[in-house]
């Protein structure tokens, strides 16, 4: 059974404090893995799809690595306005006809100023 | 942001009542999901569809029955409520993945946050 692991749960950094988020996966063959950032009271936006071992996707502060049994998020110089809620998701091979997804439980990163 | 509305956006009622969420999407996406969103469970997929008329049950589809007769609008419905069905509930829509084409990442709408007493 697919199955994604975040961690940790919850974070706090100071501002210009980089750090680095986990995702763990397993999967009957990777499809794709997506990361995605939630503000509170909103639904989900996508930031990243990663497909192979090895590649990396940067956007501003943030840089999504991809390995054969995991994922990282790296926060480089976070702001406060980095401060979200990061969600894992993985694609497999059978779910990949109709893009399902599933989702770790995420983790919650708090920067303070 | 991807043109996608969820209606209502909060919902109060009570054990036993019907209830009916929609989603309403303007960017003409074959693929629609409704995902339920609790504490320590992450984002689980109730139902989806890949076509008009065309719907197959997610993970956690007891209780649930979904319809969509227009490719715009996914309708949610609870038949009877029951108080383990409080939750935040999310649209999401996707485009089919192609041969040759990266994989269509999911769109979410804002959500819909449903308490049954």
């Amino acid at each position: 059974e697919d199955q994604v692991t975040q961690s940790p749960e919850a974070l706090r950094l100071q501002e210009g404090e980089s750090s680095s988020l986990n995702c763990s996966y397993t999967v009957s063959g990777l499809r794709g893995l997506f990361w995605y950032r939630q503000d509170p009271g909103k639904g989900p936006e996508f930031l990243f799809t990663l497909y192979s071992a090895g590649e990396e996707k940067e956007k501003e502060r943030l840089k999504a690595t991809l390995t054969k049994k995991e994922s990282f998020l790296h926060i480089t110089a976070p702001k406060p306005e980095d401060s979200a809620t990061y969600l894992c998701a993985v694609q497999d091979n059978y779910g990949g006809a109709t893009n399902k997804l599933i989702f770790g439980t995420g983790t919650l990163l708090a920067v303070q100023p | 942001d991807a043109g996608i509305t969820q209606s209502p956006r909060h919902k109060v009622t009570e054990t036993g009542t019907p209830v009916t969420l929609r989603c309403h999407q303007t960017e003409n996406h074959r693929y629609m999901y409704w995902y339920r969103q609790d504490p320590g469970h992450g984002l689980r997929l109730i139902h989806y569809s890949y076509g008009v008329k065309d719907t197959d049950k997610g993970e956690v589809s007891d209780g649930y029955s979904v319809s969509r007769s227009k490719t715009e609008d996914f309708l949610l419905t609870l038949e009877s409520a029951t108080s383990s069905q409080t939750s935040v509930y999310f649209c999401a829509i996707s485009e089919p993945t192609r041969k040759g084409q990266s994989n269509q990442p999911q769109h979410f709408g804002d959500g819909t946050r449903l308490s049954i007493l």
